[in-house]
């Protein structure tokens, strides 16, 4: 079966970095995607890797290595906004997304 | 961006009755919508697929003659779920595609029924 996994609650301090950790198996791979949905709210676009490597977004980076199907969102200067699920997701070979369960980020002052 | 917009944004109704939500891409033309249920401090789970002019792709235990889908149009699909039970209660979010890569996301429709 399809899955990803990643951790259910992380929590952080204002101002610093933290990585969000994302682990996938699915029936094959065509891109990797991070949300973040703030409360009561849909999901917004964070950021997209389909190659190895990082892609740096401002504060936010993604990292992805499909050999080892990992992928990691790395908050920096975390401000309290930042307080949210981040949801990873994998488009399979069929092109349709496979949502994790998310991760929901709490900062603190 | 690619803006979506959902209508009603919430919205409160009795067992046994139908309720339909729209679905609208404002500045593109999505040819792929996306409806999606979430509950309660779980994840998106997808409903269906909706493509534009053919009949929707519902995915395994989604009931297609409860939530129905219809996808009139490039710019709008709606959901309605009919005969509303309390269980139906929920978060509901519809997506469109622009191009192979991002979906955008509508903001989304919280459903109460009592």
């Amino acid at each position: 079966g399809q899955n990803i996994d990643q951790p259910t609650e992380m929590t952080a301090t204002e101002g610093a970095i933290v990585q969000i950790n994302c682990t996938y198996q699915t029936s094959g791979f065509n891109g990797l995607f991070w949300y973040q949905q703030h409360a009561g709210e849909a999901p917004t676009f964070l950021s997209y890797n389909v190659l190895d490597g990082l892609e740096e977004k401002g504060r936010f980076s993604s990292f992805l290595s499909r050999s080892k199907g990992y992928s990691y969102l790395l908050l920096k200067e975390l401000q309290m906004k930042d307080s949210a699920s981040y949801l990873c997701a994998v488009k399979d070979s069929n092109y349709q997304l496979i949502w994790g369960a998310g991760t929901k980020l709490i900062i603190k002052p | 961006g690619a803006v979506v917009s959902q209508h009603p944004s919430w919205v409160i109704c009795k067992s046994g009755t139908s309720v339909k939500i729209e679905c609208r891409s404002l500045d593109f033309q999505a040819t792929t919508m996306f409806w999606y249920r979430q509950f309660p401090k779980q994840s998106l789970m997808l409903m269906a697929t909706s493509n534009e002019g053919s009949k929707a792709t519902y995915e395994q235990g989604v009931e297609k003659d409860k939530f129905l889908i219809n996808h009139a149009s490039l710019t709008l699909s709606t959901l309605t779920v009919t005969s509303a039970h309390p269980e139906d209660s929920s978060f509901y979010i519809c997506s469109a595609t622009l191009g192979e890569v991002e979906q955008y996301f509508g903001p989304g429709t919280r459903l109460t029924v009592t």
